[in-house]
Protein backbone atom coordinates (compact mmCIF):
# COMPACT_ATOMS: atom_id res chain seq x y z
CA UNK A 1 0.00 0.00 0.00
CA UNK A 2 1.31 3.11 -1.28
CA UNK A 3 0.62 5.90 1.59
CA UNK A 4 2.20 8.64 -0.46
CA UNK A 5 1.38 9.26 -3.81
CA UNK A 6 3.68 11.75 -6.32
CA UNK A 7 3.47 13.00 -9.22
CA UNK A 8 4.31 13.48 -11.66
CA UNK A 9 7.08 11.01 -12.12
CA UNK A 10 9.71 13.18 -14.62
CA UNK A 11 8.75 17.05 -15.38
CA UNK A 12 10.43 19.63 -17.76
CA UNK A 13 10.24 23.07 -17.07
CA UNK A 14 11.70 26.14 -19.29
CA UNK A 15 13.76 28.11 -17.16
CA UNK A 16 12.14 30.83 -15.19
CA UNK A 17 8.90 28.78 -15.42
CA UNK A 18 7.09 27.61 -12.48
CA UNK A 19 7.33 23.95 -11.68
CA UNK A 20 4.49 22.28 -9.50
CA UNK A 21 5.10 19.04 -7.96
CA UNK A 22 1.63 17.01 -6.27
CA UNK A 23 1.17 14.59 -3.70
CA UNK A 24 -1.38 12.90 -1.89
CA UNK A 25 -1.49 11.15 1.61
CA UNK A 26 -4.14 8.44 2.81
CA UNK A 27 -3.26 8.39 6.53
CA UNK A 28 -5.03 11.28 8.69
CA UNK A 29 -2.42 10.69 11.42
CA UNK A 30 0.12 12.17 9.36
CA UNK A 31 1.53 15.29 11.20
CA UNK A 32 4.35 16.96 9.04
CA UNK A 33 4.95 16.98 5.52
CA UNK A 34 8.31 17.44 4.62
CA UNK A 35 9.83 17.89 0.88
CA UNK A 36 13.71 16.54 0.00
CA UNK A 37 15.72 17.75 -3.07
CA UNK A 38 18.06 14.91 -3.94
CA UNK A 39 20.69 15.43 -6.57
CA UNK A 40 22.66 12.07 -8.22
CA UNK A 41 25.30 10.83 -6.09
CA UNK A 42 23.63 12.23 -3.01
CA UNK A 43 21.69 12.51 0.16
CA UNK A 44 18.18 14.08 0.19
CA UNK A 45 18.26 17.22 1.37
CA UNK A 46 15.32 19.59 3.31
CA UNK A 47 13.85 21.69 1.23
CA UNK A 48 10.44 22.88 2.58
CA UNK A 49 8.58 21.31 5.20
CA UNK A 50 4.81 22.37 6.65
CA UNK A 51 1.90 20.73 9.36
CA UNK A 52 -1.01 20.60 8.43
CA UNK A 53 -2.37 23.70 10.48
CA UNK A 54 -0.56 25.68 7.86
CA UNK A 55 -2.23 26.24 4.56
CA UNK A 56 1.12 27.21 2.65
CA UNK A 57 3.85 28.25 3.75
CA UNK A 58 6.61 30.09 1.72
CA UNK A 59 10.40 29.97 1.29
CA UNK A 60 12.17 31.65 -1.18
CA UNK A 61 11.02 30.35 -4.30
CA UNK A 62 9.84 27.72 -3.19
CA UNK A 63 6.19 27.78 -1.84
CA UNK A 64 4.21 24.18 -0.17
CA UNK A 65 0.65 24.45 -0.65
CA UNK A 66 -1.78 22.51 1.88
CA UNK A 67 -5.17 21.17 1.70
CA UNK A 68 -5.82 19.08 4.65
CA UNK A 69 -9.29 17.71 2.80
CA UNK A 70 -8.24 16.29 0.07
CA UNK A 71 -5.37 15.06 1.89
CA UNK A 72 -3.03 16.66 -0.89
CA UNK A 73 -0.09 19.07 -1.19
CA UNK A 74 2.41 20.41 -3.50
CA UNK A 75 5.56 21.74 -4.09
CA UNK A 76 5.69 24.94 -6.77
CA UNK A 77 9.25 26.07 -7.83
CA UNK A 78 8.90 29.68 -8.94
CA UNK A 79 11.57 30.94 -11.63
CA UNK A 80 13.02 27.45 -12.18
CA UNK A 81 16.47 27.48 -12.93
CA UNK A 82 18.93 25.25 -14.20
CA UNK A 83 20.11 24.50 -10.73
CA UNK A 84 16.54 23.03 -9.63
CA UNK A 85 16.89 20.19 -11.80
CA UNK A 86 17.16 17.31 -9.15
CA UNK A 87 14.78 14.21 -8.08
CA UNK A 88 12.17 15.80 -5.42
CA UNK A 89 10.52 13.67 -2.83
CA UNK A 90 7.47 14.59 -0.95
CA UNK A 91 6.91 12.90 2.70
CA UNK A 92 5.24 12.86 5.62
CA UNK A 93 5.56 11.46 8.97
CA UNK A 94 3.60 10.92 12.03
CA UNK A 95 5.94 12.13 14.96
CA UNK A 96 3.20 10.68 17.73
CA UNK A 97 4.80 7.47 17.11
CA UNK A 98 7.98 8.53 18.32
CA UNK A 99 9.66 6.84 15.87
CA UNK A 100 10.61 9.82 13.45
CA UNK A 101 10.05 7.58 10.45
CA UNK A 102 9.52 8.92 6.78
CA UNK A 103 7.14 7.68 4.26
CA UNK A 104 8.39 8.89 0.97
CA UNK A 105 6.65 9.48 -2.60
CA UNK A 106 8.08 7.77 -5.77
CA UNK A 107 9.57 10.56 -6.59
CA UNK A 108 9.71 13.94 -9.19
CA UNK A 109 12.48 14.23 -11.43
CA UNK A 110 12.73 17.94 -12.48
CA UNK A 111 14.42 19.32 -15.31
CA UNK A 112 14.81 22.62 -15.90
CA UNK A 113 16.32 23.81 -19.31
CA UNK A 114 17.42 26.64 -20.29
CA UNK B 1 24.54 22.34 11.80
CA UNK B 2 23.10 18.67 12.17
CA UNK B 3 25.38 17.47 9.88
CA UNK B 4 25.64 13.46 8.89
CA UNK B 5 28.80 11.97 7.31
CA UNK B 6 28.88 8.91 5.80
CA UNK B 7 32.04 6.85 4.44
CA UNK B 8 32.47 5.36 2.18
CA UNK B 9 31.36 7.48 -0.52
CA UNK B 10 31.87 4.80 -2.99
CA UNK B 11 33.24 0.95 -2.67
CA UNK B 12 33.96 -1.30 -5.31
CA UNK B 13 34.57 -5.21 -4.28
CA UNK B 14 34.73 -8.96 -4.99
CA UNK B 15 31.60 -11.72 -4.52
CA UNK B 16 31.82 -12.92 -1.15
CA UNK B 17 33.35 -9.94 0.71
CA UNK B 18 32.02 -8.35 3.66
CA UNK B 19 31.21 -4.49 3.59
CA UNK B 20 31.00 -1.85 6.55
CA UNK B 21 29.61 1.47 5.94
CA UNK B 22 29.74 4.10 8.78
CA UNK B 23 27.18 7.05 9.21
CA UNK B 24 28.36 9.63 12.05
CA UNK B 25 26.15 12.87 13.26
CA UNK B 26 28.95 15.22 13.61
CA UNK B 27 27.58 17.69 15.79
CA UNK B 28 24.48 16.72 17.36
CA UNK B 29 23.48 12.94 19.18
CA UNK B 30 21.29 11.07 17.28
CA UNK B 31 18.50 9.11 19.02
CA UNK B 32 18.00 7.09 15.93
CA UNK B 33 19.51 6.20 12.63
CA UNK B 34 17.58 4.72 10.08
CA UNK B 35 19.29 3.35 6.70
CA UNK B 36 18.20 3.25 3.55
CA UNK B 37 18.59 1.41 0.03
CA UNK B 38 18.03 3.04 -3.30
CA UNK B 39 18.23 2.12 -6.87
CA UNK B 40 18.57 4.15 -9.67
CA UNK B 41 15.77 6.12 -10.26
CA UNK B 42 13.40 4.60 -7.47
CA UNK B 43 12.12 6.42 -4.15
CA UNK B 44 14.57 5.75 -0.73
CA UNK B 45 13.25 2.13 0.59
CA UNK B 46 13.88 2.25 4.45
CA UNK B 47 15.97 -1.30 5.84
CA UNK B 48 16.17 -0.91 9.24
CA UNK B 49 15.58 1.74 12.46
CA UNK B 50 18.08 1.62 14.98
CA UNK B 51 18.57 3.54 18.38
CA UNK B 52 21.19 3.32 20.24
CA UNK B 53 22.19 0.77 22.54
CA UNK B 54 19.25 -1.44 20.94
CA UNK B 55 18.90 -3.63 18.40
CA UNK B 56 17.83 -2.57 15.25
CA UNK B 57 14.18 -2.87 13.69
CA UNK B 58 14.24 -4.49 10.25
CA UNK B 59 11.99 -3.96 7.75
CA UNK B 60 9.49 -6.69 5.94
CA UNK B 61 12.39 -8.38 3.72
CA UNK B 62 15.36 -7.38 4.82
CA UNK B 63 17.72 -10.12 6.06
CA UNK B 64 19.06 -9.14 9.64
CA UNK B 65 21.65 -11.79 9.32
CA UNK B 66 22.80 -9.95 5.20
CA UNK B 67 22.54 -6.58 6.54
CA UNK B 68 23.82 -6.01 10.57
CA UNK B 69 23.35 -3.10 11.78
CA UNK B 70 25.15 -1.77 15.10
CA UNK B 71 24.33 1.41 17.10
CA UNK B 72 27.13 1.58 19.46
CA UNK B 73 27.21 5.32 20.47
CA UNK B 74 24.43 8.37 19.83
CA UNK B 75 27.16 9.67 17.00
CA UNK B 76 27.66 6.53 15.35
CA UNK B 77 25.75 3.58 13.09
CA UNK B 78 27.35 0.97 10.98
CA UNK B 79 25.69 -0.86 8.32
CA UNK B 80 28.01 -4.14 7.56
CA UNK B 81 26.73 -5.93 4.14
CA UNK B 82 28.20 -9.77 4.99
CA UNK B 83 29.33 -11.99 2.19
CA UNK B 84 28.21 -9.40 -0.33
CA UNK B 85 26.51 -10.17 -3.97
CA UNK B 86 26.44 -8.53 -7.41
CA UNK B 87 22.18 -7.96 -6.31
CA UNK B 88 23.28 -5.94 -3.47
CA UNK B 89 25.01 -3.38 -5.53
CA UNK B 90 23.06 -0.14 -4.87
CA UNK B 91 23.29 3.01 -3.27
CA UNK B 92 22.35 3.05 0.51
CA UNK B 93 21.85 5.93 2.72
CA UNK B 94 22.07 6.74 5.74
CA UNK B 95 19.52 9.58 8.09
CA UNK B 96 20.11 10.43 11.87
CA UNK B 97 17.29 11.58 14.24
CA UNK B 98 18.01 14.25 16.99
CA UNK B 99 14.16 13.18 17.79
CA UNK B 100 12.59 15.66 20.29
CA UNK B 101 11.31 18.90 18.97
CA UNK B 102 13.53 19.15 16.23
CA UNK B 103 11.87 20.24 13.45
CA UNK B 104 13.60 18.33 10.78
CA UNK B 105 13.02 14.61 11.39
CA UNK B 106 16.26 13.13 9.27
CA UNK B 107 19.29 14.55 8.72
CA UNK B 108 20.87 12.57 5.66
CA UNK B 109 23.98 11.53 4.98
CA UNK B 110 25.29 11.68 1.45
CA UNK B 111 24.88 7.93 0.42
CA UNK B 112 27.79 5.40 -0.33
CA UNK B 113 27.42 3.75 -3.79
CA UNK B 114 28.22 -0.26 -3.25
CA UNK B 115 29.35 -2.11 -6.53
CA UNK B 116 30.05 -5.58 -5.99
CA UNK B 117 31.78 -7.83 -9.02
Amino acid sequence: QQQVKQSPQSLIVQKGGISIINCAYENTAFDYFPWYQQFPGKGPALLIAIRPDVSEKKEGRFTISFNKSAKQFSLHIMDSQPGDSATYFCAAIYSGAGSYQLTFGKGTKLSVIP
Amino acid sequence: GAVVSQHPSRVICKSGTSVKIECRSLDFQATTMFWYRQFPKQSLMLMATSNEGSKATYEQGVEKDKFLINHASLTLSTLTVTSAHPEDSSFYICSASMGGVSNQPQHFGDGTRLSIL
